[in-house]
């Protein structure tokens, strides 16, 4: 089954404490993308990659890591987290031929930060 | 000014009616456009995809494209109480691979 997977699905942790949210998808996908949904303020993309160790800032990039070292897999990585990071956030992945197609998106990660 | 607005709503409309939905962009160059459906609580789904001016019909939906004015619509015919949700609409900007949401229109289809 063609899917975006994320984990974990929710996290609930503290200031400062260093996390990592995975993404992966099966459909051999060049882009993948990370988004922060917050009410009111729909959809923002934090940070996108159109390969492997090509990545670029999106419109929220503050605060947030990523890395992409394989195609399949794209992790967002939180230093050190702060309270205004609690957001649900949304992995998606799509074909990319000189721009990003329509997006599949991983079920969310609800995290806040205490 | 955002790059990508939509009417706020929320938009209420009966069952069996039209649902019409808008979407304004802001970069004339913008390349592609797409329309996602996101259920509460539950991750965006692809709806629509258009990239060329005019209408494009998918069962009882119809995305509309009309580049000159910069706008991007969305129709719901014969509207459900299943299409009770918030649709986002997003855009490709120009000479970017960045997608840009707007904050969504939700509906509500009242039996």
């Amino acid at each position: 089954e063609a899917q975006v997977t994320q984990n974990p699905r929710y996290l609930i942790t503290v200031t400062g404490k260093k996390l990592t949210v995975t993404c992966s998808q099966n459909m051999n996908h060049e882009y993948m993308s990370w988004y922060r949904q917050d009410p009111g303020l729909g959809l923002r993309q934090i940070y996108y990659s159109m390969n492997v160790e090509v990545t670029d800032k999106g419109d929220v990039p503050e605060g947030y890591k990523v890395s992409r070292k394989e195609k399949r897999n794209f992790p967002l990585i939180l230093e050190s987290p702060s309270p205004n990071q609690t957001s649900l956030y949304f992995c998606a992945s799509s074909l990319f031929q000189g721009r990003p197609y329509e997006q599949y998106f991983g079920p969310g990660t609800r995290l806040t930060v205490t | 000014q955002k790059e990508v607005e939509q009417n706020s709503g929320p938009l209420s409309v009966p069952e069996g009616a039209i649902a019409s939905l808008n979407c304004t962009y802001s970069d004339r160059g913008s390349q592609s456009f797409f329309w996602y459906r996101q259920y509460s609580g539950k991750s965006p789904e692809l709806i629509m995809f258009i990239y060329s001016n005019g209408d494009k019909e998918d069962g009882r939906f119809t995305a509309q494209l009309n580049k000159a004015s910069q706008y991007v619509s969305l129709l719901i015919r014969d509207s459900q109480p299943s299409d009770s949700a918030t649709y986002l609409c997003a855009v490709n900007i120009r000479n970017d691979y960045k997608l840009s949401f707007g904050a969504g229109t939700t509906v509500t289809v009242r039996a």
